[in-house]
């Protein structure tokens, strides 16, 4: 069975990086024909798709993030990681990495404030 | 974008008794590959959302068979036959035949 597990810094200063990885275990990250995902879910439960991977390296981005988002891999590590710069409260949520759309990991409460 | 919207908002059912969530998308869900890209997932109190059903009537591994999904186009459908307590929480619906949105969801209590 698949697993992830997010990690980070679980407090970002606003206008700064906020930058999360996903280590993946049971499964390549490379691996045809699966998507690798980063959700976010605000504090009052709405949740929000931000982008995702391709087993290929290929990316696809919320219009609503895309300027601010990238999403890359180190398959070395079987990881792929989430940037999002320029952050606000409004940033404020829990992120889950997930394998598009059946595997979800635990999620990580990031907190924008000074 | 298309719009999920999910009704109830909220649910109370009594254990043993049937429940039934509908999703309503704002555009057709049909992809151009002929699949449809509608999922149900249960968040439970404290955990990660859990996939229930996918391409609108497909059970994951794993899901009771109370649970079935159903529709198309634009109008969704999750039935639960005969509820447990084990299944409190939110219910989300979502869609990736366009760019992914989810619903806002459906609590459940008993």
């Amino acid at each position: 069975q698949v697993q992830l597990q997010e990690s980070g810094p679980g407090l970002v200063k606003p206008s700064q990086t906020l930058s999360l990885s996903c280590a993946v275990s049971g499964g390549s990250i490379s691996s045809a024909p699966y998507y690798w995902s980063w959700i976010r879910q605000y504090p009052g439960k709405g949740l929000e798709w931000i982008g995702y991977m391709s087993s290929s390296g290929s990316t696809r981005y919320n219009p609503s993030l895309k300027s601010r988002v990238t999403i890359s891999r180190d398959t070395s590590k079987n990881q792929f990681s989430l940037e999002m710069i320029s952050v606000t409260a409004a940033d404020t949520a829990v992120y889950y990495c997930a394998r598009t759309w059946d595997f979800w990991g635990q999620g990580i409460l990031v907190t924008v404030s000074s | 974008d298309s719009v999920m919207t999910q009704t109830p908002l909220s649910l109370s059912v009594t254990p043993g008794q049937p429940a039934s969530i509908s999703c309503k998308s704002s555009q057709s869900l049909l992809h151009s590959d002929g699949n449809t890209y509608l999922y149900w997932y249960l968040q439970k109190p404290g955990q990660s959302p859990q996939l229930l059903v996918y391409e609108v009537s497909k059970r994951f591994s794993g899901v009771p068979d109370r649970f079935s999904g159903s529709g198309s186009g634009t109008d969704f459908t999750l039935k639960i036959g005969r509820v447990e307590a084990e299944d409190v929480g939110v219910y989300y619906c979502m869609q990736s035949t366009q760019f992914p949105t989810f619903g806002q969801g459906t609590r459940l209590e008993i």
